[in-house]
């Protein structure tokens, strides 16, 4: 859907290097989600905002930071890369009913 | 927390044949049972799901039916048809930390084959 855009689509980045994924979305969902999608784990929750200025870890969260400062945009950073962070990361929002809508995912590789 | 266990992780069937995909999940307070399917390269997207309150739902060829007792769900497809081929991801929801979010599957890889 065009209303859940994540970019880069394909990012390469060295050991060490900060690097940060964008999310946007244009329905003022108040639920944004942080996922990895990685052979045989299908999808791990990396972090979740329930709100602007409200974040919380999910379950693979160590190396990831997050900020929310407004409703629409959800950033996800890797504070020093490494090779096990090489995954496709999926944004998703959700708003009251709770179906997630997902973005078209970023291809991160580290080398 | 929640988990979600996920069988078959793979899945090879006729068309025409149907194809069931069972789910178990730990927390009993899980409330919301998702399916999402997966082509190739794209987004995970909302096939259909239910609520804990109804114990079978029906979308012309796929189904899906939950046991709250034994903390299970499945999905059904009947007369599968090679479009049908992707991966399947079931989910249930997790309301611990106060936040109702989704706890995933591992996937099942459904090949339909002509």
């Amino acid at each position: 859907d065009a209303g859940i855009t994540q970019s880069p689509r394909y990012k390469i980045t060295e050991t060490g290097r900060q690097v940060t994924l964008m999310c946007h979305q244009t329905w003022s969902h108040s639920y944004m989600f942080w996922y990895r999608q990685d052979l045989g784990h299908g999808l791990r929750l990396i972090y979740y905002s329930a709100a602007a200025d409200i974040t919380d870890k999910g379950e693979v969260s160590d190396g990831y930071v997050v900020s929310r400062s407004k409703t629409e945009n959800f950033p996800l950073t890797l504070e020093s890369a490494t090779r096990s962070q090489t995954s496709v990361y999926f944004c998703a929002s959700s708003g009251q009913t709770f179906g997630y809508t997902f973005g078209s995912g970023t291809r991160l590789t580290v080398v | 927390g929640e988990n979600v266990e996920q069988h078959p992780s793979t899945l090879s069937v006729q068309e025409g044949d149907s194809a069931v995909i069972k789910c178990t999940y730990s927390d009993s307070a899980s409330n919301y049972f998702p399916w999402y399917k997966q082509e190739l390269g794209k987004r995970p997207q909302l096939i259909i799901d239910i609520r804990s309150n109804v114990g079978e739902k029906k979308d012309q060829r796929i189904a899906v039916t939950l046991n709250k007792t034994a903390k299970h769900f499945s999905l059904h497809i009947t007369e599968t048809q090679p479009e049908d081929s992707a991966v399947y991801f079931c989910a249930a929801s997790s309301s611990s930390g106060g936040y109702n979010k989704l706890i995933f599957g591992a996937g099942t890889r459904l090949a339909v084959h002509p």
